[in-house]
Order: structure tokens, then sequence, then C-alpha cells
């Protein structure tokens, strides 16, 4: 079965500086990563996906994703936190189900940054 | 804008009361997707509706149903509501889950906030 799990429920950064979100998956098969951003009061927005194309992946926003095979990882990173990074932050796994018929998603649970001023 | 549309934003009804929550996919795409996010179970997918027919259940209770019309517009019905159905419902729509290629990027509507008094 397929699962991702989010390290950090919460992480605080004060503007400026770089970002972390830590996620680690599980998957039978090589696996399709995502990591949406859902913003307070808003719908979930894509930030960027991994499709085995190239290990590193580059998302909206200044936004980049390492997939780690070895460690089974898929954090996110920004060199520069904004005020505006501030919202919570989901790392999905697809799952394709029985003949690849679908591509139903595995949310995390979720990591809320805060970026102080 | 993501172009999947949803409606309405907000609902607010009693227990036992019977609703319908409207999603209109992005042009071109044949796949709807309903998920639900609480507080207590998070983001969880329901059901996957392709080009009409049904393509995939997740954890969806029998109380509650959903359609694909011909124009591919979905409809989700959640009957006998309980205080425990309160939580925002999104629609995400795709292309759709091509067998044996990477994940069609799924498309997130604004949510319905359904709030049971």
């Amino acid at each position: 079965a397929q699962s991702v799990t989010q390290l950090d429920s919460h992480v605080s950064v004060s503007e400026g500086t770089p970002v972390l979100l830590r996620c680690n998956y599980s998957s039978s098969y090589s696996p399709s990563l995502f990591w949406y951003v859902q913003h307070p009061n808003k719908g979930l927005q894509l930030l960027l996906k991994y499709t085995s194309a190239a290990t590193l992946v580059k998302g909206i926003n200044g936004f980049e994703a390492e997939f780690k095979k070895s460690e089974t990882s898929f954090h996110l990173t920004k060199p520069s936190a904004h005020m505006s990074d501030a919202a919570e932050y989901f790392c999905v796994v697809s799952d394709r189900g029985y003949g690849g018929a679908t591509n139903k998603l595995i949310f995390g649970t979720g990591t809320l940054l805060a970026v102080q001023p | 804008d993501s172009g999947v549309t949803q409606t309405p934003k907000h609902l607010i009804t009693a227990t036992g009361q019977r609703v319908t929550l409207r999603c209109s996919p992005r042009s071109g795409d044949l796949s709807v997707y309903w998920y639900q996010q609480s507080l207590d179970q998070g983001l969880q997918f329901l059901i996957q509706y392709y080009n009409g027919e049904e393509r995939a259940k997740g954890n969806i209770l029998e109380r509650f149903s959903a359609q694909q019309f011909p124009d591919l517009h979905s409809e989700l019905n959640l009957s006998s509501l309980e205080l425990g159905d309160s939580a925002l419902y999104f629609c995400a729509s795709s292309v759709h889950p091509r067998r044996g290629t990477s994940t069609d990027t799924q498309y997130f509507g604004p949510g319905t906030r359904l709030t049971v008094l």
C-alpha cells in the first residue's frame, strides 16, 4: 500500500532563512509524488510533482524537492522563506490501484509552516 | 484559479438532512475525484469517476453517493447527515488515469465547507 509520512506537524522559520519540510514515502512500485500547498481558507494548489523523469524537481514560488530512493524521502526545500509562504503543506503519493486504473491521492497529515518576520 | 468549480462555497444544515455538492471539472478533464478534509481524519479520498463511470472507491460512507453526468460535472450526495460529517469537501479533476504511465496531475477546486448543526 502507498503511504506518506510527514515528519513535522509544525515548522517555524524566520523570513529569509531556508525552509525544509520532510516527507518519507512507502510504495510497492516506483511512486508518483507531489507537494500541495493550502493557504488559510483556500483550496489545494500543486507546488510540484515527481514522476521519475528527474530526481530533483523544481516547482512554483522557488520550491524544489529531491527524490531519494535509498532514503525513501521526498523533502521539500526553499532557499529563502517569504511571509507569503506561511501555509499548510501536504506531501502526497499517488495510488494507481489494481491494474493502474486510478490515481487516487494519498495525503500526508500536513506540515504547518509559520514564517516569522 | 485551477479551472475546477464547486458550488456552493458554504453549506449549513441540520443533522438528518440531505445535501448535494456540485463540481464542474476543468475543460477536457474526464476524471473527477472527491476528497474530504476533516480535523480528525485529515484529507481522505472518497470516490473517483471517469467519463461517467465509477472508477475507484475510498473511505466513502454508505450514506454518501456520487455520480458523473454526460456533461462531466459531478455531484456528491450526502444523506442522513451527522455532526461528524462537517468537513471541507474538495473536488479534483484530471485528464484521465492512463494505465502504465505516469500520473496525471489533479487540479483541485476551492472546496465546499459543510457544517452540520
